[in-house]
């Protein structure tokens, strides 16, 4: 089955300074890459998403870019604040989002 | 707009007891999925429905899980005997069809198997 390995497990930034998470996923057939943010307490929240046929996408602050050949995805955040500090998650499935398949989370703290 | 409405938030077994969390999907939602975190992981899916129909359980432990959904609108997770290692948080997610909607998760039910 999928595989998703994410890193790091946690990052600390200063605010207004870039924050980036990267992951890799084993099973080529997959085409769909959504990215969680998870706060204390709360369940996950989409936050972006990204399809195979498309290499980048951007959402205000918030960008992804994925890579099929090398097999990896990555979350680009700018401008990083307080309010960014939270658990993300990467996902991916050959379904949408049937078998959604997790990594393990980076925690991102970003200091005042 | 309700969102997924999860309960109880909280709850400590001792092992061999069993539980039950309830899970109220977002209206209109046709799929329902429960997943299991464990702390310091990400969600692991242990069962989607469609409607009421069971469209994936092969991650759930049939020995000890079981899940429904009455009549396509709420549903049940029950775990009969638990064991430690089935303490975690219990989430629940729904969302309108399971190609291209977003997940909408609850804010989970936080079981402690002591």
């Amino acid at each position: 089955g999928e595989n998703v390995e994410q890193h790091p497990s946690t990052l600390s930034v200063q605010e207004g300074d870039s924050a980036v998470i990267k992951c890799t996923y084993s099973d080529s057939a997959s085409n769909y890459f959504p990215w969680y943010k998870q706060e204390l307490g709360k369940g996950p929240q989409l936050i972006i998403d990204i399809r195979s046929n498309v290499g980048e996408k951007k959402d205000q602050r918030i960008a992804v870019t994925l890579n099929k050949t090398a097999k990896h995805f990555s979350l680009h955040i700018t401008e990083t604040q307080p309010e960014d500090s939270a658990v993300y998650f990467c996902a991916a499935s050959t379904q949408g989002n049937e078998k959604l398949t997790f990594g393990t989370g980076t925690r991102l703290t970003i200091i005042p | 707009e309700a969102g997924v409405a999860q309960s109880p938030r909280y709850k400590i077994i001792e092992k061999r007891q069993s539980v039950a969390f309830w899970c109220n999907p977002i209206s209109g939602h046709a799929t329902l999925y429960w997943y299991q975190q464990i702390l310091g992981q990400g969600p692991k899916l242990l069962i989607q429905f469609q409607n009421n129909g069971v469209v994936d359980d092969s991650q759930l432990p049939k020995d000890r899980f079981s899940a429904e959904r009455l009549k396509g609108v709420d549903s049940t997770l029950k775990i009969q005997p638990a064991k430690l290692e089935d303490s975690a948080v219990y989430l629940c997610a729904s969302s309108f069809n399971p190609k291209g909607n977003t997940i909408y998760f609850g804010e989970g039910s936080w079981l402690t198997v002591v």
